[in-house]
């Protein structure tokens, strides 16, 4: 059962274009949402996250809207560079031992 | 500063053969553990995690087996593969209970079952 929905599964954009990844969860016991950027080969790294009680957190080129009654996030790359180019991951965070689910990924290409 | 270590990076096994991964935590103390599973371009799978020595939960029912036998040690053990078991393994930690929600990766380990 995939507890946390992600789309689209790839990406093209352009140099200096909007990228925008969607998240959706079901489970109203997530508590936290971050966002993880995986470069091939390399573990996930955290991007940005964000708390239910805030609905956007930005953090240079990148934003996190979150809408806790429809129990959607998303990201957006503003800008987007060719260095941009990875899978993004979106997640939730459960539990005591605050264990992640994580969505199925994004691959995300920005052409030069 | 806190630093994850994931070894081997690499191993090619044959089916049937068990399995050994090992990873530390340095510069933290009391820190959750997790072992992730990525199979090839896909989603990343909680595997196990363990909130202190000895204590081990299992996500997915499977012929893995993992063990915290110290504080910032966790492996990740099978004593017969599958072809099913390659993937991308990876170790994770946080600073524990009431300590904050950032997860943090390793480099991982790549597992080819042959």
């Amino acid at each position: 059962q995939q507890q946390v929905k992600q789309s689209p599964q790839s990406l093209i954009v352009q140099k200096g274009g909007i990228s925008i990844i969607n998240c959706a969860y079901e489970n109203t016991a997530f508590d936290y949402f971050p966002w993880y950027q995986q470069f091939p080969g390399k573990g996930p790294a955290l991007l940005i996250a964000i708390r239910p009680d805030v609905s956007e957190k930005k953090e240079g080129r990148f934003t996190i809207s979150f809408n806790k009654s429809a129990k959607q996030f998303s990201l957006h790359i503003m800008d987007s560079q060719p260095g941009d180019s990875a899978t993004y991951f979106c997640a939730a965070t459960s539990g005591s031992a605050r264990q992640l689910t994580f969505g199925s990924g994004t691959q995300l290409t920005v052409l030069p | 500063s806190q630093t994850i270590h994931q070894w081997p990076a690499t191993l090619v096994q044959p089916v049937g053969s068990p399995l050994s991964l090992e990873c530390t935590v340095e510069g933290t103390s009391n820190p959750n553990l997790y072992w992730y599973r990525q199979a090839a371009g896909r989603g990343l799978q909680l595997l196990f995690y363990s909130i202190g020595i000895g204590q081990i939960s299992s996500e997915v029912p499977q012929n893995l087996s993992a063990s915290r036998p110290q504080d910032r040690q966790f492996i990740l053990s099978s004593k017969k593969l599958l072809l099913s078991d390659s993937g991308f393994y990876l170790c994770a930690w946080n600073k524990g209970r009431f300590a904050g929600n950032t997860i943090y990766f390793g480099e991982g380990s790549w597992l080819t079952v042959v």
